[in-house]
């Protein structure tokens, strides 16, 4: 059962353009959701947070946007850049799960020049 | 600031073989994290540790993995014996102690073990 979900293995932006990165969850105990960034070899690194109780949260170039009623949240990047290039994984975490994180599948974003 | 060590970096073993994994979290953080994530997955959790006590190890297949962390430190994941289906990255993380409920606190991952079983 796979109660994270991001449908949209790869995505391929130009340089300078909005990335827009999308996930969506079907346990509605999640209270907390989170993106992390991945590059090769390397271990996930977090990038950018939301609690349940907001539909927005930004930071720098990147913002995160929760629709609750719709069990759907997404990564805006803008403007993109080279470096961006990464595998980027949604997570979500309950209250009282002890911290427990539940991740998605995973978008490969590539930026081109 | 260390991050999570993790060793060795790669594993390559036959099928029925042993294997050990080896993570040093953090200095200070009270809370571990075993991941297992196959290519073309997100991580899922295996086991996490709340000083040297499990808190969650519902996912552990334990009649092949085991987990330790006797100090409350350092941490060794096992397989025994191995599965074709094992071949996976295996990623430690680690997190400060969460003292209000609601806010999950930040994990910060090592670079895993890439683990190949022939």
């Amino acid at each position: 059962d796979q109660q994270v979900k991001q449908n949209s293995p790869s995505l391929s932006v130009q340089e300078g353009r909005i990335s827009i990165l999308n996930c969506d969850y079907t346990n509605s105990m999640f209270d907390y959701f989170l993106w992390y960034k991945k590059y090769p070899a390397e271990g996930p690194t977090f990038l950018i947070s939301i609690s349940s109780i907001k539909d927005k949260n930004e930071d720098g170039r990147f913002t995160v946007f929760l629709n609750k009623s719709a069990k759907h949240l997404s990564l805006h990047i803008v403007p993109s850049q080279p470096g961006d290039s990464a595998v980027y994984f949604c997570a979500a975490s309950r209250r009282g799960g002890g911290n427990k994180l539940t991740f998605g599948t995973g978008t490969q974003l590539k930026v081109e020049l | 600031e260390a991050g999570v060590a993790q060793s060795p970096r790669y594993k390559i073993i036959e099928k029925r073989q042993s294997v050990a994994f080896w993570c040093n979290p953090i200095s200070g953080h009270a809370t571990l994290y075993w991941y297992q994530q196959i290519l073309g997955q997100g991580p899922k959790l295996l086991i996490q540790f709340q000083n040297n006590g499990v808190v969650d190890d519902s996912q552990l297949p334990k009649d092949r993995f085991s987990a330790e962390r006797l100090k409350g430190v350092d941490s060794t994941l096992k397989i025994q014996p191995a599965k074709l289906e094992d071949s996976a990255v295996y990623l430690c993380a680690s997190s400060l102690l969460r003292l209000t409920p609601g806010q999950p606190y930040e994990q910060y991952f090592g670079p895993g073990t890439r683990l190949t079983v022939t």
